[in-house]
């Protein structure tokens, strides 16, 4: 099992539409998660940190946490073309040296 | 304006020769993480450092790789010698750790992207 799963994509939706981006961990006592924003040839943006349970809100971004389930997500409402990029979920490793651990990412394509 | 910066941007190279990499980590960061990114294997971490000390290197080559952190603003990744496979974008990233915090918070470079020939 890889210590972080993302469905690679691409997920499509229309412009307006809400974009459902999803990841879990293996790591049970993970505290720390963050999202990552990569435009092709660009380098990963942080766009989103969450370390509680529950849902966390900043402007069309909300990310959501179920430690229980060890899952994270990211929804991105009202989406734009400009949102079209591919999303890295990325979890903080309490075991062994403490990292961060990257998953693969999904892309999303909002088409106009 | 706070960021992480590398040089080169892009280095195009024949096997065999040495490269260097060169990070300047976001002022007052404590942690620097360097990492390579390829279509084929993702984000991987090669090394990391606290407070300039080596934590983690266990994702680097180790016959042709090392990484440095002379001083608190200088990190440096070195490939000797140099093989096509080590073409991707190497990325630097730097956090603050707080003891006793677990926030880890890392923020990017724009990248080296590296092609050897």
């Amino acid at each position: 099992q890889k210590e972080v799963e993302q469905n690679s994509g691409p997920l499509s939706v229309p412009e307006g539409a809400i974009a459902s981006l999803n990841c879990t961990y293996s790591d049970r006592v993970s505290q720390s998660f963050f999202w990552y924003r990569q435009y092709s040839g660009k380098s990963p943006e942080l766009i989103m940190s969450i370390y509680s349970n529950g849902d966390k809100e900043d402007g069309r971004f909300t990310a959501q946490l179920n430690k229980a389930s060890q899952y994270v997500s990211l929804l991105i409402r009202d989406s734009q073309p400009s949102d079209s990029a591919t999303y890295l979920c990325a979890v903080f490793m309490n075991t062994g040296f403490q990292k961060l651990v990257f998953g693969t990412g999904t892309r999303l394509l909002v088409s106009p | 304006d706070a960021r992480v910066t590398q040089t080169p941007r892009h280095k195009v190279t024949e096997m065999g020769q040495e490269v260097t990499m060169r990070c300047q980590p976001i002022l007052g960061h404590n942690t620097v993480f360097w990492y390579r990114q390829t279509m084929m294997q993702g984000l991987e971490l090669l090394a990391y450092f606290r407070n300039r000390a080596p934590l983690d290197d266990s994702g680097m080559p180790k016959d042709r790789f090392s990484a440095e952190m002379p001083d608190a603003t200088l990190a440096t990744l070195k490939i000797q010698p140099s093989e096509p496979r080590d073409s991707a974008v190497y990325f630097c990233a730097s956090g603050l750790a707080l003891r006793g915090a677990s926030y880890n918070e890392q923020f990017f470079g724009p990248g080296t992207r590296l092609t050897v020939l």
